[in-house]
């Protein structure tokens, strides 16, 4: 089983360029997240979806897109990107709001 | 406020003994769960445990155990019997119901570190 498929693992971007974060699992979660994780931080959620075509707003999503046009793929896209969304990014889905969140792999994203 | 605290940002303990990675929480709500992950220095996050605030038996799972105390808002994991497969970082984490959402928060972490 893949469970969850996150890409790319590594990404450098300009300071202003945009870019798409991929995110797809194979599991029929109907709860997808995203996460970001920095330095001395825990796990902090920016986006998530309960559903297809069903998203909100976690902790930290300025300048951050999403959008769940299906139950397997949760896509986070980078607007323009800045020095401060440096981080190491997470996606994960869970069955329910009580069962575990299956990770994916991360994706380490350097803006310079 | 901090929702989830972890105080101990590292910890030591020697192989085969148990330990006590501390967690304690702050919520208003009466229906929460509260999940413990590990992550190794491969970065990926592993799952290890759940425990819902209606449980009234402390959840177990192999050589972890959840030491829940509701009246203190605490939820402390136990590893008995560590093994050097146990270094990594472990994060506690709270699913709570926020503005009719329901979000999940995540502490800080604490980096346990077996010795040989």
């Amino acid at each position: 089983n893949a469970g969850v498929t996150q890409t790319p693992k590594f990404q450098v971007l300009k300071t202003g360029q945009s870019m798409t974060l991929q995110c797809a699992q194979d599991m029929n979660h109907e709860y997808m997240s995203w996460y970001r994780q920095d330095p001395g931080m825990g796990l902090r959620l920016i986006h998530y979806s309960v559903g297809a075509g069903i998203t909100d707003q976690g902790e930290v999503p300025n300048g951050y897109n999403v959008s769940r046009s299906t139950t397997e793929d949760f896509p986070l896209r980078l607007l323009s990107a800045a020095p401060s969304q440096t981080s190491v990014y997470f996606c994960a889905s869970q069955k329910g709001l009580n069962t575990e969140a299956f990770f994916g792999q991360g994706t380490r994203l350097t803006v310079v | 406020a901090q929702k989830i605290t972890q105080t101990q940002p590292g910890m030591f303990v020697q192989e085969k003994e148990a330990v006590t990675l501390d967690c304690t929480y702050d919520t208003s709500d009466q229906s929460y769960g509260l999940f413990w992950y590990k992550q190794p220095s491969s970065g990926e996050m592993i799952f290890l445990i759940y425990q819902g605030s209606y449980d009234e038996q402390n959840a177990t799972e192999g050589r972890y155990s959840l030491n829940f105390q509701k009246a203190r808002k605490s939820a402390n994991l136990v590893i008995s019997a560590s093994q050097l497969g146990d270094s990594a970082m472990y994060f506690c984490a709270m699913r709570e119901l926020i503005s009719g959402t329901y979000k999940y928060i995540f502490g800080t972490g604490t980096r346990l570190k077996v010795l040989a």
